[in-house]
């Protein structure tokens, strides 16, 4: 089972639909989920952060998470062609060793979503 | 505010030789990390640096190092580098270590070993 899944998609929306895009994540002990949106040929851009169960709502996008059932979300309202991307999930267990807490950001293989004009 | 900078941009080497990258965090941020996306693998963890030590290390051959400067930029060295090595290398930069901390990505190093 890997760590983090995604749907690879792709995930086709009409341009002004709601975009839902779904990831799922195997370590109970995971504390903090982020969502980036990476253009082909770009790095990855940080578009939202949750680190609580719920939803947490920025502009157009909505992320959920759920602890419990182990998934996180993120909803993309009235989506623009510009959106087209491919949105990677990531998820940061903290680790801790003798040198102190350490970041380990560990990413689903990313869904690709395409707004159709 | 000037973002994670991440130079060169483009590398071109041959197979055997080595290659160092360089990774300028955001002005404030003392944790780097660094990690490799090739299309068959995406993105993968290399190592972490914090307060010039490195706080974890992702499963990669020992041919992968790196090291933080008191400044808290961070190199990346790659010695005997193969084909398989060709990737983009991704800095990422956060203001602490530990849960709950954003990281904030640089332009990235494409690397082509010929």
């Amino acid at each position: 089972q890997k760590e983090v899944e995604q749907n690879s998609g792709p995930l086709s929306v009409p341009e002004g639909a709601i975009a839902s895009l779904n990831c799922t994540y195997s370590d109970r002990g995971s504390q903090s989920f982020f969502w980036y949106r990476q253009y082909s040929g770009k790095s990855p851009e940080l578009i939202m952060f949750i680190y609580s169960n719920g939803d947490k709502e920025d502009g157009r996008f909505t992320a959920q998470l759920n602890k419990a059932s182990q998934y996180v979300s993120l909803l993309i309202r009235d989506s623009q062609p510009s959106d087209s991307a491919t949105y990677l999930c990531a998820v940061n267990t903290p680790l801790y060793s003798f040198s102190g807490a350490t970041n380990k950001l560990i990413f689903g293989t990313g869904t690709l979503l395409a707004v159709q004009p | 505010k000037a973002g994670v900078t991440q130079t060169p941009r483009y590398l071109i080497k041959t197979r055997g030789q080595q290659v160092t990258l360089s990774c300028s965090p955001i002005s404030g941020h003392r944790s780097v990390s660094w990690y490799q996306q090739t299309p068959g693998q995406g993105l993968q963890f290399l190592f972490e640096y914090f307060s010039e030590t490195q706080r974890n290390k992702g499963n990669f051959p020992g041919r992968f190092s790196g090291r933080q400067f008191s400044n808290s930029r961070s190199e990346m060295n790659v010695s005997t580098l193969e084909l398989g090595d060709s990737a983009l290398y991704l800095c990422a930069s956060s203001i602490r270590t530990g849960g709950n901390t954003e990281a904030f990505f640089g332009q990235g190093t494409r690397l082509t070993v010929v």
